[in-house]
């Protein structure tokens, strides 16, 4: 059974870098069939998709956040990880990271990270 | 447009049929994915691909689509269905793919 544990601090400081990662268990990010999402939930919102990356470091981010992120792979690890830099309070969200598959067509998400909490704070 | 509307609040009796709709001109060319989320968990997959229910969610949970409208119906919903339900689907309509949550249903079971 695959699984994916989160790691990273709870507390950034406004203007700072957001860093989490995200270790799988129970399989491997180098198995081509899947994608590896970042994903996060402001506090009593809705979901929002921030970006993945493949085996191969191929990435797609969502536009509106595409200046700030960048979703790395570390298939020696396997694990890959987040970066959001110049936080602002707007930031403040749960973090979760996500397996994608695919089936006819629809992308859909089969695994979840437990969430990490990122109050951005001074 | 490349949103996915969804009503954000529906109830239902216990044992009764609810549906849960979501709507987006994307879902003209992409199906839709569900997740329920309880209080304090992250999401769970619950319907994929139109009407494919992944391994371990009870069959009371159905899918299906029709032009822009996707819908999730629960047939005989428990008391433990009750939660937050959110749509999902990708847009390919941009110069890049997106993935698009709907805004979520928060679904009380009475």
């Amino acid at each position: 059974q695959v699984q994916l544990q989160q790691s990273g601090p709870g507390l950034v400081k406004p203007s700072e870098t957001l860093f989490l990662t995200c270790t799988v268990s129970g399989g491997s990010v180098s198995r081509g069939r899947y994608y590896w999402n970042w994903i996060r939930q402001p506090p009593g919102k809705g979901l929002e998709w921030i970006g993945y990356t493949d085996d191969s470091g191929s990435t797609n981010y969502n536009p509106s956040l595409k200046s700030r992120v960048t979703i790395s792979v570390d298939t020696s690890k396997n694990q890959f990880s987040l970066n959001l830099n110049s936080v602002t309070t707007a930031d403040t969200a749960v973090y979760y990271c996500a397996r994608r598959d695919s089936y006819s067509g629809t992308y859909y998400f089969d695994r979840w990270g437990q969430g990490t909490l990122v109050i951005v704070s001074s | 447009s490349s949103e996915l509307s969804q009503d954000p609040a529906v109830s239902v009796a216990l044992g009764q049929t609810v549906r849960i709709t979501c709507q987006g001109d994307i879902l003209r060319s992409s199906y839709a994915s569900w997740y329920q989320q309880k209080p304090g968990q992250a999401p769970l997959l619950v319907m994929y691909s139109k009407d494919s229910r992944p391994s371990g969610i009870p069959d009371r949970f159905s899918g299906s689509a029709s032009g822009d409208t996707a819908s999730l119906t629960i047939t005989g919903a428990q008391a433990g269905d009750e939660a937050d339900y959110y749509c999902c689907s990708r847009d390919n309509s941009g110069d890049h793919l997106r993935v698009l949550f709907g805004g979520g249903t928060s679904l009380t079971v009475l």
